[in-house]
């Protein structure tokens, strides 16, 4: 049972484009969402996280957009730059059940920025 | 160093063999997680270990599979009798401590099983 579904699969934009990455999860008890980049033989990295409490959340040139009645959740990288090509996880688990370490990921965006 | 170190970076083995997987994590962590990342996947947890003890190991996939962590640092990774489906990404994380800010990865393991 997948409870992290993320789309699409592969996503190619251009430079300065604003690449949209979704997930949704089935959990009712997931409270922490957080999205992890990774680069091609290197670990996944946290590049930003929200809890249910707000509906958005900016770090930089990241935004997350969180409804939590859908039970969605999405990643904007704005004015997206070649360097920001790698793969995209999000990912969600129980934080206020004590198990925020437990995380679910989705199964990636391979995101390319064409020059 | 300042970050997360896994070794071996890789790992060819044959099937039924006996392999261990080593991680140390950023100085001063408290808390180590164990996650394994098939080709195409996300990763999925396997491990936690807040100091020496295993506080989660829910995601341990059958008995073939265990780790410790004896002096609260370095944790190993075992595997007995490998099979082909165990070939995967072994990555390691570290945090300050069980609901610190994110885990911090390391490059991981690859481990193919012939």
């Amino acid at each position: 049972q997948q409870q992290v579904k993320q789309s699409p699969q592969s996503l190619i934009v251009q430079k300065g484009g604003i690449p949209i990455i979704n997930c949704a999860y089935e959990n009712t008890a997931f409270d922490y969402f957080p999205w992890y980049q990774q680069f091609p033989g290197k670990g996944p990295a946290l590049l930003i996280a929200i809890r249910p409490d707000v509906s958005e959340k900016k770090e930089g040139r990241f935004t997350i957009s969180f409804n939590k009645s859908a039970k969605q959740f999405s990643l904007h990288i704005m004015d997206s730059q070649p360097g920001d090509s790698a793969t995209y996880f999000c990912a969600a688990s129980d934080w206020s059940g004590g198990s925020n370490y437990k995380l679910t990921f989705g199964k990636g965006t391979l995101l390319t920025v064409n020059p | 160093g300042a970050g997360v170190s896994q070794t071996p970076s890789n790992k060819v083995t044959e099937k039924g063999k006996y392999v261990e997987l080593r991680c140390d994590p950023i100085s001063g962590h408290t808390a180590l997680y164990w996650y394994r990342q098939s080709l195409g996947q996300g990763p999925e947890f396997l491990i936690y270990f807040q100091g020496t003890g295993a506080a989660d190991d829910s995601g341990l996939p059958n008995d073939r599979f265990f780790a410790v962590r004896p002096e609260g640092s370095v944790s190993t990774l075992k595997i007995q009798r490998t099979e082909r489906g165990d070939s995967a990404v072994y990555l390691c994380a570290s945090s300050p401590s069980r609901t610190g800010a994110g885990l911090f990865f390391g490059e991981g393991s690859r481990l193919t099983v012939l």
